[in-house]
């Protein structure tokens, strides 16, 4: 069966270090994968795009790389700040245009 | 970034009355919209696929005659929950693609019901 799998339901760190979430997934061939960010009672925001012929992707603080070969993508976020507290979400894009299929989410806690 | 606009943001409601949630794109076409639920602590869920000019695509178990999705311009796309019952009591969000082909996905801010 088709999954896509956030490793942890919750990550805490302190301000200063680097967060990692990890999505994993299977029985997919993804054409993109995106993160999003989801503040409570919001919907979400988007991140950062990588395509499957792109193995590694920054913008600012934020990098994330994706593995095919291993079915999984990593999300960095560096010198985290207490506002980078949310949940964060994979999405995997099977063929542009489509709906987004979305993991469960890791929400991340940034303690000062 | 392109901005989808949802309303409203929550809506209390008596059970086995209708409600009736927008989802406007404000400053680009939207050829297909999709509606999504999300409970706590869960993913998000499709729901169904909102087509410009033509009937929406539902998912395996979402009930058409319960969640009319009616698409009649590039730019809104309404979802109507039909005779609500508490068990429908979530957290719905819409969101679109732009038609030239950017492949982000835009969200509304999401509409909170509660049926009571």
């Amino acid at each position: 069966s088709q999954k896509i799998e956030q490793n942890s339901e919750a990550l805490n760190i302190q301000e200063g270090k680097t967060a990692t979430l990890t999505c994993n997934y299977t029985n997919y061939s993804p054409a993109y994968l995106q993160w999003y960010r989801q503040d409570p009672g919001r919907g979400p925001v988007f991140l950062l795009l990588i395509r499957e012929n792109e193995k590694e992707k920054r913008k600012e603080r934020l990098k994330v790389t994706f593995d095919t070969t291993l079915k999984q993508s990593l999300f960095h976020i560096t010198a985290s700040q207490p506002a980078d507290s949310a949940t964060y979400l994979c999405a995997l894009d099977e063929q542009a245009g489509t709906a987004l299929i979305f993991g469960k989410g890791t929400t991340l806690s940034v303690s000062s | 970034g392109a901005v989808v606009s949802q309303h409203p943001s929550w809506v209390i409601c008596k059970s086995g009355t209708s409600v009736k949630i927008e989802c406007r794109s404000l400053d680009f076409q939207a050829t297909t919209m999709f509606w999504y639920r999300q409970f706590p602590k869960q993913s998000l869920m499709l729901m169904a696929t909102s087509n410009e000019g033509s009937k929406a695509t539902y998912e395996q178990g979402v009930e058409k005659d319960k969640f009319l999705i009616n698409h009649a311009s590039l730019t809104l796309s309404t979802l109507t929950v039909t005779s609500a019952h508490p068990e429908d009591s979530s957290f719905y969000i819409c969101s679109a693609r732009d038609v030239q082909g950017s492949t982000e996905a835009f969200f509304g801010q999401g509409t909170r019901l509660t049926v009571v």
